[in-house]
């Protein structure tokens, strides 16, 4: 079983609020990612975790705050959001950080906000 | 030059008919190889991951060559349902995955 699921599907938020978004898998991966994905465009990488541990941030604004509270859980805390940041998130999964292992990704939340 | 690069899209091919996509990737250190497909709308999908002696999955094969940096995905006899956005995925060192910019193909009757 290669799945990832996502909550909430979609999320609809001020500037002011806080939100979180979740991550879950079970099939015993080690590492897992997150990325954003604007229409028309690729997926962009935003943080990795490997092992629970953070290995991978992409440079992404303090306003987005991963958590992995354990291997099978990970989490997108969000705060103070700009328009601009009206995207996919895709949550992804891999055996390991090493590249040869395939990513399976969850159905995304896609995020507006106003 | 872009790290993954891919055909610029749309194809639009009638039923029944054969596609080819290529994508060049420009790190020679780069070591693993995917085509994922996208709908709209929807999360990429791993369709097959692509090996040095090349690979075939139904309908679909996928081809390397190492030396040109150069990978390519071949649908035969394409369905409807093959309509999506094909992404040519690289992994780079350091355990990141490249995707390009993807290829978009709309199979019509």
């Amino acid at each position: 079983d290669t799945e990832v699921t996502q909550t909430p599907k979609h999320l609809v938020m001020g500037m002011t609020n806080k939100k979180s978004l979740k991550c879950e898998q079970h099939m015993g991966h080690r590492a897992m990612y997150w990325y954003k994905q604007k229409a028309k465009k690729p997926p962009e990488l935003m943080f990795v975790y490997s092992y629970e541990k953070l290995s991978i941030n992409e440079s992404v604004p303090s306003r987005f705050s991963p958590e992995c509270p354990n291997s099978s859980l990970l989490n997108l805390h969000l705060h103070a959001l700009q328009p601009e940041d009206s995207a996919l998130y895709l949550c992804a999964s891999s055996q390991d950080r090493q590249g040869s292992y395939e990513q399976y990704f969850g159905p995304g939340t896609r995020l507006t906000v106003t | 030059r872009k790290e993954v690069e891919q055909d610029p899209g749309p194809f639009n091919v009638p039923e029944g008919a054969t596609v080819a996509f290529n994508c060049t990737y420009s790190n020679s250190a780069s070591q693993s190889f995917f085509w994922y497909r996208q709908d709209c709308r929807k999360e990429p999908k791993l369709l097959m991951s692509v090996y040095s002696s090349g690979n075939e999955d139904g309908r679909f094969t996928a081809q390397l060559n190492r030396a040109s940096q150069y990978i390519s995905l071949l649908i035969r006899d394409s369905k409807l349902s093959d309509s999506a956005t094909y992404l040519c995925v690289v992994n780079i060192p350091g355990g990141k995955l490249i995707f390009g910019q993807g290829t978009e193909l709309s199979v019509k009757p």
